[in-house]
């Protein structure tokens, strides 16, 4: 058990550039998640997916987002033409099973987003 | 819209003082609630998780409480320690699996 991981772990973009953040979750768990933290706000939920299904996303994912978990394991997150709104701390987090019923939910480091 | 508030947004006490982190929220019908802890430009560690039919749970010096019915959750840290000092946030999982977090509440131990 490696934890989940995020790549890269700092990126500095300039405004209308693409960036892809990469998640790594923790093995054998299905249900990996984004979500979206920016300066003294608590993390906002983005999406996320059971095994290769994306089974929510949210009003917050514009049609610039697209996340992807081809095989269920590694998951993909992109933002295209990217605005200085899109400057934020980009979490990842993965869970054994549904964490409504009590599973614990690992974060990653996150992945820091500047757009210049 | 569903909302998760902690008041104050920022905490000093010196070492050694037993302290409360207050979480309050409006929905109803959560499934549970949670406490994480995150350090300066990190991730969110886990401390404690409360099933919505469960009153409280503890784990060290640390202790969770909560009542649905008021909309409440409190973390008793004890005999707090320069290490605590971190950002505290409290959220609750909703029926559709996600987490609504408060902003946190930062704390800093004196020593």
């Amino acid at each position: 058990d490696t934890g989940v991981s995020q790549d890269p772990r700092h990126k500095i973009t300039k405004r209308g550039q693409n960036v892809t953040f990469r998640c790594d979750p923790i093995s054998e768990h299905n249900r990996l998640y984004w979500y979206r933290q920016t300066l003294g706000q608590g993390p906002e939920f983005l999406t996320y997916f059971q095994n290769e299904a994306q089974l929510e996303k949210s009003r917050l994912l514009s049609d610039r987002f697209s996340a992807e978990r081809p095989k269920g394991s590694f998951s993909t997150l992109e933002i295209q033409r990217t605005e200085q709104g899109d400057s934020a701390m980009y979490l990842c987090a993965s869970s054994s099973r549904d964490n409504r019923f009590g599973a614990t939910i690992y974060f990653g480091e996150g992945s820091w987003l500047t757009v210049v | 819209k569903q909302e998760v508030t902690q008041i104050p947004a920022a905490l000093s006490v010196p070492e050694g003082e037993n302290l409360v982190l207050n979480c309050s929220f409006t929905d109803s019908a959560i499934y549970n609630l949670q406490w994480f802890r995150q350090d300066p430009g990190k991730g969110l560690t886990s401390l404690l998780l409360i099933q919505s039919s469960q009153r409280e749970q503890t784990s060290g010096r640390l202790n969770a409480s909560l009542d649905k019915s008021s909309g409440r959750s409190t973390l008793y840290i004890a005999a707090s320690q320069p290490g605590d000092s971190a950002t505290y946030l409290c959220a609750h999982t909703g029926a559709n699996s996600k987490l609504t977090f408060g902003k946190g509440i930062t704390l800093s131990v004196r020593p």
